[in-house]
């Protein structure tokens, strides 16, 4: 089941810098991409999220792009802290279910 | 702040052994989920649950998997007969319902079985 995407395993940034984190997704029905963020020993964390009627959501030093045409979204940090380093995970849903489907995970590191 | 708590952080057990992953999800949420992840992996849906009753399943939650809201509070995973490749961190989600809200997610069970 590959149906949402992280093909980035890991990312390494300067603090201060802009982080980029990118995922993909194939199924046209899901219609609420969330962004997720792990430290090790604990569960996930919600982030932020976007519903497909937009096409960017702000949150302070987050902002999540979507480009419903490519099935492509993305979450930008700016700037980067040492302690957003963690795994972020990408998910999508659709329907009343909620049901998310992850991506794989990519670990941010951000360098001081 | 209210937060999800899972009970045991790890569990160890004999392969064919029942194991049951217990979840407290926060108290006024009405959709409970459990997700897998396997080391290395990535995080998989396993099960959604609404009014007391299995709303969505993955093939990944076959007959030895089942799940149970004993009281008003808890929320179960049972694994009857455990395999090696069930070892995983187990997580266990909630939200308070309707479209799109964020799930909460507790901070797991580590499963191993040996």
């Amino acid at each position: 089941d590959q149906q949402v995407k992280q093909n980035s395993p890991s990312l390494s940034v300067q603090e201060g810098r802009i982080s980029i984190l990118n995922c993909d997704y194939t199924n046209s029905m899901f219609d609420y991409f969330l962004w997720y963020k792990k430290y090790p020993a604990e569960g996930p964390t919600f982030l932020i999220s976007i519903s497909s009627i937009k096409d960017k959501n702000e949150d302070g030093r987050f902002t999540v792009f979507l480009n419903k045409s490519a099935k492509h979204l993305s979450l930008h940090i700016v700037p980067s802290q040492p302690g957003d380093s963690a795994v972020y995970f990408c998910a999508a849903s659709q329907d009343w279910n909620n049901d998310m489907r992850f991506g794989a995970g990519t670990r941010l590191t951000v360098k001081p | 702040e209210p937060e999800v708590t899972q009970t045991p952080s790890h569990q160890v057990t004999q392969m064919g052994q029942e194991v049951i992953l217990r979840c407290v999800p926060i108290s006024n949420h009405l959709y409970f989920y459990w997700y897998r992840q396997i080391l290395g992996q990535k995080v998989e849906f396993l099960v959604s649950f609404y009014n007391n009753e299995i709303s969505e399943k993955s093939e990944i939650f076959d007959d030895q998997f089942s799940v149970e809201r004993p009281d008003g509070s808890n929320f179960t995973l049972k694994i009857r007969s455990t395999k090696l490749e069930d070892s995983a961190m187990y997580f266990c989600a909630s939200t308070a319902g309707g479209p799109y809200n964020e799930q909460f997610f507790g901070p797991g069970t580590r499963l191993t079985v040996l």
